[in-house]
């Protein structure tokens, strides 16, 4: 069955300080996209990224960058340089190809506050 | 360019009272829409979702109910609330196909006392 595991429930870091944050999942399916989003304190959710099962590549996006790794079955999230405005709840997702629903498992959130 | 509403934003109800809200999107078409719950300091959990007008499927057993009259138009409905009912309500929309991340409503926060 898909899963989706946030280890961390809740990550505190001060200001400037990198941090990783932490995804694995789980799919039968060879097909499948990998998604993060952020949840700032108004709720609305934010896209960041989106990964398909082909593609490896790291990718980077100013302070924001991600490490996807199928042998592990890991897609890691890091921000470096952190800043107060990264205070969050972020989520990271799975759909797969062969539903047809094409809805996204959601993990269970990894609240980060970054401290001034 | 694609927006989507839900109202009300906030909602405080009495239990066994009755729940309507609503979601529409604007600028696409036969778009995948979704509801979603999100207890308090919890993850997502899909309620339903809708491939097209009419079609609704069911993700988590309760006594709420979705329905689609109009192609983007998607309402999430009860009639008699639960405490249990409580927490933040998000709608979605996707288009056709796993790649497409799915865009967020701005949400309803509902309180049942």
């Amino acid at each position: 069955a898909q899963k989706v595991t946030q280890a961390q429930t809740e990550i505190s870091v001060v200001e400037k300080e990198d941090v990783t944050l932490d995804c694995v999942y789980e799919t039968r399916d060879t097909t499948y996209y990998l998604f993060w989003y952020k949840q700032p304190p108004s709720g609305e959710l934010v896209f960041l990224i989106r990964r398909n099962s082909f593609d490896e590549q790291n990718e980077i996006s100013g302070r924001y960058s991600w490490n996807f790794q199928k042998s592990t079955s890991s897609f890691n999230f890091t921000i470096t340089a952190s800043q107060v405005v990264d205070s969050a709840v972020y989520f990271c997702a799975l759909s797969e190809a062969g539903d047809s629903s094409y809805k996204l498992i959601f993990g269970s959130g990894t609240r980060l506050l970054v401290r001034p | 360019s694609q927006t989507i509403h839900q109202w009300p934003a906030t909602l405080v109800q009495p239990v066994g009272s009755p729940l309507s809200l609503e979601c529409t999107v604007e600028g696409t078409s036969n778009p995948n829409l979704y509801w979603y719950r999100q207890a308090a300091g919890r993850g997502l959990q899909l309620l339903f979702y809708s491939v097209g007008i009419g079609q609704i499927s069911s993700e988590v057993p309760q006594n709420l109910s979705a329905s689609r009259p109009q192609d983007r138009q998607f309402i999430l409905s009860s009639k008699k609330l639960l405490l249990s009912d409580s927490g933040f309500y998000l709608c979605a929309w996707s288009r056709d196909g796993p790649w497409g991340e799915q865009f967020f409503g701005p949400g309803t926060r509902l309180t049942v006392l």
